[in-house]
């Protein structure tokens, strides 16, 4: 167990939808990393939270947002959803400073049909 | 890392033998850090090493080793006394300098055979 919680664990929607996944990172970590891992991508780094500020963007659609709270859990809104956006979805933290090992959550799998 | 590459996309090894898994980077930078994550078929993502690029000495993390050529830019990982359970997706990662993201290989799918 890593400390990092997502949820859900598995989400099915339909084409168009919206859904917001969920990731409250370890204690005292401060940064949080949204990652999505597909077939065809792998795995690919999407955005960065610290203490509540995005920190940096990665190859995230504009369909896509997200969030760091106050009490430091993170939201990562996907809207108008596709087929291609099925994927498994990763939250991962770590302490703050460049190179602190990233914990990563167990993933919230979406599928849209 | 601006890119990595992991050129094995399958491999086995005998239960109780040695096996290591090859992974290059490309990268500009001189502060660095790599890491070797593993990936059971429960999808979760499992730290395994890291190495810190400015250190000359190679991590090692009980029966998990690893090789850092930094000339070479390699990063290979070296599993000894292999068990079932090491069977799983090993995926090769790196950072970059003023970049806290994780840039990712495609991964090697590793299969431990008793």
């Amino acid at each position: 167990d890593s400390g990092v919680t997502q949820t859900p664990k598995h989400l099915i929607t339909a084409t168009g939808q919206r859904v917001t996944l969920r990731c409250s990172p370890r204690s005292g970590d401060l940064s949080v990393y949204w990652y999505q891992q597909s077939l065809d991508q792998g795995l690919q780094f999407l955005i960065h939270y610290y203490n509540g500020e995005e920190r940096a963007k990665g190859n995230i659609l504009e369909r896509f947002s997200a969030q760091q709270f106050p009490d430091l859990h993170s939201e990562l809104n996907l809207s108008s959803l596709e087929l291609g956006d099925s994927a498994l979805y990763f939250c991962a933290s770590s302490v703050a400073q460049l190179g602190d090992t990233q914990y990563f959550g167990p993933g919230t799998r979406l599928t849209v049909l | 890392a601006q890119t990595v590459t992991q050129s094995q996309p399958e491999m086995s090894v005998q239960e109780a033998e040695t096996v290591t898994l090859s992974c290059t980077y490309d990268t500009s930078e001189n502060n660095y850090y790599l890491f070797w994550y593993k990936q059971p078929p429960s999808r979760q993502m499992i730290l395994v090493i890291r190495q810190e690029a400015y250190k000359q000495q190679n991590a090692t993390e009980n029966r998990f080793s690893v090789n850092f050529q930094k000339a070479a830019k390699s990063f290979s990982l070296k599993i000894s006394d292999s068990q079932l359970g090491d069977t799983a997706m090993y995926f090769c990662a790196g950072t970059g300098a003023g970049s806290y993201q994780l840039t990712f290989g495609k991964g090697t799918k590793l299969s431990v055979i008793p």
